[in-house]
């Protein structure tokens, strides 16, 4: 099973307005963690956020969020106010507590900000 | 720049060769990991050190091999290389071998081509 999915392979989102980009996960670990990272056209991979387990309330960093509902297994990233630069492959990755140290990463989706 | 360096950038080189990718993680992180990026299979961990220690390992063929040294710089050796090794290889680092919390630091990737 994958343990990472995401099913959006493409998305096209206004100027200005706010885009959800899904990811489910399946884990039988209590502990672990959801990260989320973005994949410009130059390659670099740059982290966004991260939402743990135990996690009460849901993370953000500026114009990101994570809406993170634990009982669907969900960790959706929001983009508030998409700006031309948010076009990018957006990928969503888990880490568990107890079986070392690598990063379960999905499929990818691909972000379009048009003007 | 996110601290982790890897060199080369590109690399273009025919089938049967050998190569060999370098990463130099962020200052004061311990642990390095490999991960290959293709079109078909998304990105597939491939191996962690831990300060010169193998730590963990996953979908890495026979036909690679990584090493990191006393100065926790890291090595991928990849040998006999087929057209579907073409990929762009990631190495991140992190402080510690455990959940931080914070995800990797990726470097910016080296390209391979194999024609």
């Amino acid at each position: 099973a994958q343990k990472i999915t995401q099913t959006q392979p493409g998305m096209f989102v206004q100027e200005k307005e706010a885009v959800t980009l899904d990811c489910t996960y399946d884990t039988s670990d209590p502990s672990y963690g959801l990260f989320w990272y973005k994949q410009p056209s130059s390659g670099e991979m740059i982290f966004l956020i991260y939402q743990g387990s135990y996690d009460q309330q849901n993370a953000t960093e500026g114009r990101y969020s994570l809406n993170f509902q634990k009982a669907r297994k969900s960790a959706n990233l929001v983009i508030s106010a998409s700006q031309l630069g948010d076009s990018a492959m957006y990928f969503c990755a888990m880490r568990e507590e107890n079986t070392g140290n690598q990063f379960y990463f999905g499929t990818g989706t691909s972000l379009t900000v048009i003007p | 720049d996110s601290g982790v360096t890897q060199t080369p950038k590109h690399l273009i080189t025919a089938t049967g060769q050998r190569v060999t990718l370098r990463c130099s993680p962020r200052s004061g992180d311990l642990s390095v990991y490999w991960y290959q990026q293709s079109l078909d299979q998304g990105l597939q961990f491939l191996i962690q050190y831990y300060n010169g220690e193998e730590r963990a390992k996953g979908n890495i063929l026979e036909r690679f091999s990584a090493q990191q040294f006393p100065d926790l710089h890291s090595e991928l050796n990849l040998s006999s290389l087929e057209l579907g090794d073409s990929a762009l290889y990631f190495c991140a680092s992190s402080v510690g071998g455990y959940r931080d919390g914070y995800g990797y630091t990726f470097g910016s990737g080296t390209r391979l081509t194999v024609v």
